[in-house]
């Protein structure tokens, strides 16, 4: 059963700082990964997503790798602002997306 | 946001009373999802539908139903509320022609059972 790990579980940076979230997974044979943000009582958002014969995706100040033999995908966040506090949620698909598998956040502060 | 809606935003209901939560799309994607968000859970799925009258279960259907009579709107059905079914319900499309594409929310219906 895939298990998908986001670790750590809460992320307090200043304001400017690079930082990198990350989405840790047991099962390998996935067909692609997704980045979502959530602001408090809203939906998911979605950030990028990462075919899996990809190896990276951009978007702005985002960036979202994955290397299947790792079992680990990053998303990197250039120059950080208060405005990009919310928690951040990976998700993996295999088998169809009614199988996808959520991680449970980093929740991700940015002070100015 | 891919055109989706949830109805109602918010609702406060008693326990053993009948729930439908609507999700409106704009957009005709084929494959819709119902989850359910709880602190500690996470998201989980309840019920999905690949067509018009075409559904399946998810993780945790059980005490949930769906109907799709038009491509537009998927139904999420309590039958008799409970307790436990106090969660942030959000739907969710996939914009791809198979089941494998990206995921779009919606904005989430907040259900109280008292």
């Amino acid at each position: 059963k895939q298990e998908v790990t986001q670790i750590p579980a809460a992320l307090s940076v200043p304001e400017g700082e690079n930082l990198v979230l990350n989405c840790s997974f047991t099962d390998s044979a996935i067909y692609n990964l997704q980045w979502f943000r959530q602001d408090p009582g809203k939906g998911l958002t979605s950030l990028l997503l990462i075919q899996s014969s990809q190896r990276e995706q951009t978007s702005g100040r985002l960036n979202a790798s994955l290397d299947k033999s790792s079992g680990r995908s990053t998303l990197y966040i250039a120059a950080s602002q208060p405005g990009d506090s919310a928690t951040y949620l990976c998700s993996l698909g295999q088998g169809g997306s009614e199988k996808l598998v959520f991680g449970k956040g980093t929740k991700l502060t940015v002070n100015p | 946001d891919a055109g989706i809606t949830q109805s109602p935003r918010h609702k406060v209901t008693e326990t053993g009373t009948p729930v439908t939560l609507r999700c409106h799309q704009t957009e005709n994607h084929r494959y819709m999802y119902w989850y359910r968000q709880d602190p500690g859970h996470g998201l989980r799925l309840i019920h999905y539908s690949y067509g018009v009258k075409d559904t399946d279960k998810g993780e945790v259907s059980d005490g949930y139903s769906v109907s799709r009579s038009k491509t537009e709107d998927f139904l999420l059905t309590l039958e008799s509320a409970t307790s436990s079914q106090t969660s942030v319900y959000f739907c969710a499309i996939s914009t791809g022609v198979t089941n494998t594409g990206e995921l779009f929310f919606g904005e989430g219906s907040r259900l109280t059972v008292l």
